[in-house]
């Protein structure tokens, strides 16, 4: 079964650290970009970061540029997002996404994971 | 970065309704548009890409238009199991892979 899984999510106090995990299955992870969404507690989805398949390029919503480092590691088919100086505005369900493979769905998330909660609280 | 706005915000309905809920792009995305359907608790879901092409699994009753900067997604015949928040997202200048604030859809 194709699938994502996230980790890494928990509480953390202002100005903290955390490192979220997405374990990827079922599939090669390399052969894909990648991308995390987050959702605020009743906002909507807000993309916050891409890495291509190759790791060359690597995007972020200004939101959390200079904050949050994403990076991958293909051999152990998995991504990672290294979110430091956090505050209460990045409390939220952060989701690792796919990015498709053919064409049209190249451009589209089509396998998300279930989630990972990030509580950003004193 | 293109900016998404969703209509109406929310909208309630009736099984059996046909129901249209519109994206529109602050420029020129071509049909570079997707629709994504997310239940309360559940993981959000990619129902139609580039527009118009239905994800493979989903029901037929679910379609979409539109190109340039206005798209619609319609629900021909709604279901009990269509309560979810809907949302469209652009990929012609990605990244960002900007999405709409969401319409929530009550039955």
């Amino acid at each position: 079964e194709v699938q994502l899984v996230e980790s890494g999510g928990g509480l953390v106090q202002p100005g903290g650290s955390l490192r979220l995990a997405c374990a990827a299955s079922g599939f090669t992870l390399g052969s894909h970009s990648m991308n995390w969404v987050r959702q605020a507690p009743g906002k909507g989805l807000e993309w916050i970061s891409y890495i291509a398949s190759s790791t060359t390029n690597k995007y972020y919503a200004d939101s959390v540029k200079g904050r949050f480092t994403i990076s991958r590691d293909n051999a152990r088919n998995s991504l990672y997002l290294q979110m430091n100086s956090l505050a209460d505005e990045d409390t939220a369900v952060y989701y690792c996404a796919r990015l498709g493979s053919g064409i049209y769905l190249e451009d589209a998330f089509d396998i998300w994971g279930q989630g990972t909660v990030v509580t950003v609280s004193s | 970065d293109i900016q998404m706005t969703q209509s109406p915000s929310s909208l309630s309905a009736s099984v059996g309704d046909r129901v249209t809920i519109t994206c529109r792009a602050s420029q020129s995305i071509s049909h570079f548009l997707n629709w994504y359907q997310h239940k309360s608790g559940e993981v959000p879901k990619l129902l139609i890409y580039a527009a118009s092409r239905l994800q493979s699994g989903v029901p037929s009753r679910f379609s979409g238009s539109g190109s340039g900067t206005d798209f619609t997604l319609t629900i021909s015949s709604l279901q009990p199991e269509d309560t979810a928040t809907y949302f469209c997202q652009q990929s012609y200048s990605s990244p960002p892979y900007n999405f709409g604030p969401g319409t929530n859809l009550e039955i």
